[in-house]
């Protein structure tokens, strides 16, 4: 399966905790985009990355939240000292080119703050 | 005003019927219009796209874009029951997506 993996599919975590989530792009893609839906909400913007770089961040929280997308390996969403309106479903999608029209979403993690 | 406005929902329709699911969006130089479809506790997944205005047919779905008003729609034909999910309209620019809020349907059997 080529599609768009992300990992933890599920996680639950304790206010305080830190959340890391996982996203590995379709074969060929080097762009990488992170949306969040909140619950009952719609999808949401947070950041646009390639590798080694970010390139729009402005939907991102200014707190706690961050990304990268290194040379190797997967990129990380990295939310750190949860709280419980942190959570949400995490899409990640990729598309091959720059600035993507057309992106292909992942099955998206969920995580709960308790 | 939002980018884009979708018409909330939820929606529910006998098997067989058409369904008209539309959005209207603010901003007059966008040029991709796209349709998703998500299914309860899934990813969206890319159903089609429009490029400035017109339709575009693709088996029983039909996106259509009018520039003039800012309107667009996504038509499903023969609807069926595995037609039931939300259905996301969404603009991309300079890579980031604005998607509306979504509509759910249900096609009953």
């Amino acid at each position: 399966n080529a599609g768009v993996m992300q990992n933890p599919r599920h996680l639950v975590r304790r206010r305080g905790q830190e959340a890391r989530l996982r996203c590995s792009p379709m074969k060929g893609h080097s762009h990488v985009y992170w949306y969040r839906q909140l619950p009952e909400e719609g999808l949401k913007f947070m950041v646009y990355l390639q590798k080694e770089n970010i390139i729009d961040e402005s939907g991102m929280p200014k707190e706690r939240f961050s990304a990268e997308f290194p040379k190797e390996g997967p990129s990380i969403l990295r939310i750190q000292q949860v709280v419980r309106g942190d959570s949400a479903a995490y899409f990640c999608a990729s598309s091959p080119t720059d600035y993507g029209n057309t992106i292909y979403f992942g099955e998206g993690s969920w995580l709960t703050v308790v | 005003q939002k980018e884009v406005e979708q018409d909330p929902g939820p929606l529910s329709v006998p098997e067989g019927a058409i369904v008209s699911l539309n959005c209207t969006y603010s901003n007059s130089a966008f040029q991709y219009f796209m349709w998703y479809r998500q299914y309860s506790r899934k990813g969206p997944e890319l159903l089609m796209y429009t490029y400035s205005s017109g339709n575009k047919e693709d088996g029983r779905f039909t996106a259509q874009v009018d520039k003039s008003s800012k309107y667009i729609s996504l038509f499903i034909r023969d609807s069926q029951p595995s037609d039931s999910a939300t259905y996301l309209c969404a603009i991309p620019n300079a890579g980031k997506s604005t998607f509306g809020d979504g509509t759910t349907l249900t096609v009953k059997p």
